[in-house]
């Protein structure tokens, strides 16, 4: 069976520093992968998605990356954190793009102070 | 452009209490549609989907039916539980090719039931 990791569950970051955040999912090859912000009272929103590795589409400008080293491995980044960056974070897999359910992990909460 | 919209919360029900919470769209062509269920503290979780007009999913008690007619999805069960208390997400993905795979969800709706 297929099982997605995300760490750390939880994070405190000062304004100005860098961020990473790693998904691994387990039990697929060549998975779709998805990186989400709950933000609250905002729903979620789609931040970056990636049908293979080195692939990346970002979905809105902001001050956040992704990469993906590894078939399997899903990385958020930032150079510098801003105050507009907390929220929870959740990676997703899929096997497709279109019709698929998305199969979340467990997220990460992140606070810039 | 494609949207959820999703009744605001929070809502608060009794045990055994009946649950309705409304999801309509809007989306060009066909878009499968889905329910899913998020508890404090985790990820989120598929409730129950359905991929085409009239279908009807339905998962632990809950269901669905796709309303072509009305954008309609709309989320029942007759009786809820404590354990049900959680976010639930209404969202929808195009089931027509193309490069539109984007998974977009409502706000979110926030169910607390009290024993």
């Amino acid at each position: 069976s297929q099982t997605i990791h995300q760490w750390p569950a939880t994070l405190v970051q000062p304004v100005g520093s860098p961020l990473s955040l790693e998904c691994t999912v387990e039990g697929t090859s060549n998975p779709n992968l998805y990186w989400y912000r709950q933000a609250a009272g905002r729903g979620l929103q789609l931040l970056f998605y990636s049908v293979g590795i080195g692939q990346i589409s970002s979905e809105v400008p902001q001050n956040l990356s992704a990469s993906r080293p590894q078939d399997r491995q899903f990385i958020l980044s930032s150079k510098k954190l801003l105050l507009s960056d907390s929220g929870f974070y959740l990676c997703a897999w899929s096997f497709g793009l279109v019709v698929d359910e998305q199969f979340f992990g467990p997220g990460t909460r992140l606070t810039v102070l | 452009g494609n949207s959820v919209t999703q009744m605001e919360g929070p809502v608060t029900l009794s045990e055994e209490a009946f649950l309705t919470i409304n999801c309509t769209y809007t989306a060009t062509g066909y878009p499968s549609l889905f329910w899913y269920v998020q508890y404090p503290g985790e990820g989120l979780q598929l409730l129950l989907k359905a991929t085409k007009a009239d279908d009807k999913g339905s998962n632990k008690g809950f269901e669905a039916t796709y309303r072509k007619e009305t954008t309609s999805f709309h989320l029942e069960k007759g009786s809820v539980q404590v354990s049900d208390s959680a976010v639930y997400f209404c969202a929808h993905i195009r089931s027509s090719g193309g490069s539109n795979y984007k998974l977009t969800f409502g706000k979110g709706t926030l169910l607390t039931v009290n024993p």
